[in-house]
């Protein structure tokens, strides 16, 4: 059980380029969400969603995409990278019925010049 | 929008004293979680302690206690006999009611140094 995965650990980006950050949970959570940290700050939520086929917006969800077309898997992309989007990256996931605790991945680290 | 509260950036400790730390929200729900995690260098978010609205007892894990007082939407969290792994950021959260598994409201952290 490997819980709550995200790829990359550490990515740098130039303005205007595009990716995708991968983030994957086997635990059979109904719940996945996409949040930001940014230095001295809380965490703010981009996205989240609720099962597969449907997702909503969070606090902060201009300049981020994302789907789920599985219970496993939710990604978050990049349209096209601003400096401002440079932060540290977290993704949760939780069931309903779990006292709605969430489980978060270690982290992606992005570095956007 | 649920706003969380922590007026504490920064405390400290001396190892196995006890410190608490302030969290404040604000909300018009009667249903709702609030949460403690505790991020340290690693990045890794670790759930402390959780407790749920509707109970009126406070929640305890081990050296981990909150006072949670509802009319006042105050929920600080008391570390006792402070050992120098609890040094991290502590984050207070708050989740409105039971369909909101996903979407939290985090406050902006307090820093814990644990002095030995």
């Amino acid at each position: 059980n490997a819980g709550v995965t995200q790829t990359p650990k550490f990515q740098v980006l130039k303005t205007g380029q595009s990716m995708t950050l991968q983030c994957a949970q086997d635990m059979n959570h109904e719940y996945m969400s996409w949040y930001r940290q940014d230095p001295g700050m809380g965490l703010r939520l981009i996205h989240y969603s609720v099962g597969a086929g449907i997702t909503d917006q969070g606090e902060v969800p201009n300049g981020y995409n994302v789907s789920r077309s599985t219970t496993e898997d939710f990604p978050l992309r990049l349209l096209s990278a601003a400096p401002s989007q440079t932060s540290v990256y977290f993704c949760a996931s939780g069931l309903a019925a779990n006292y709605n605790e969430q489980f978060f991945g270690p982290g992606t680290r992005l570095t956007v010049l | 929008a649920q706003t969380v509260t922590q007026s504490q950036p920064e405390m400290s400790v001396q190892e196995a004293e006890t410190v608490t730390l302030s969290c404040t929200y604000d909300t018009s729900e009667s249903d709702y979680y609030l949460f403690w995690y505790k991020q340290p260098p690693s990045r890794q978010m670790i759930l402390v302690i959780r407790q749920e609205a509707y109970k009126q007892q406070n929640a305890t894990e081990n050296r981990f206690s909150v006072n949670f007082q509802k009319a006042a939407k105050s929920f600080s969290l008391k570390i006792s006999d402070s050992q120098l792994g609890d040094a991290a950021m502590y984050f207070c959260a708050y989740r409105k009611g039971w369909s909101n598994a996903g979407k939290s409201t985090f406050g902006d952290g307090t820093t814990l140094t644990v002095k030995p």
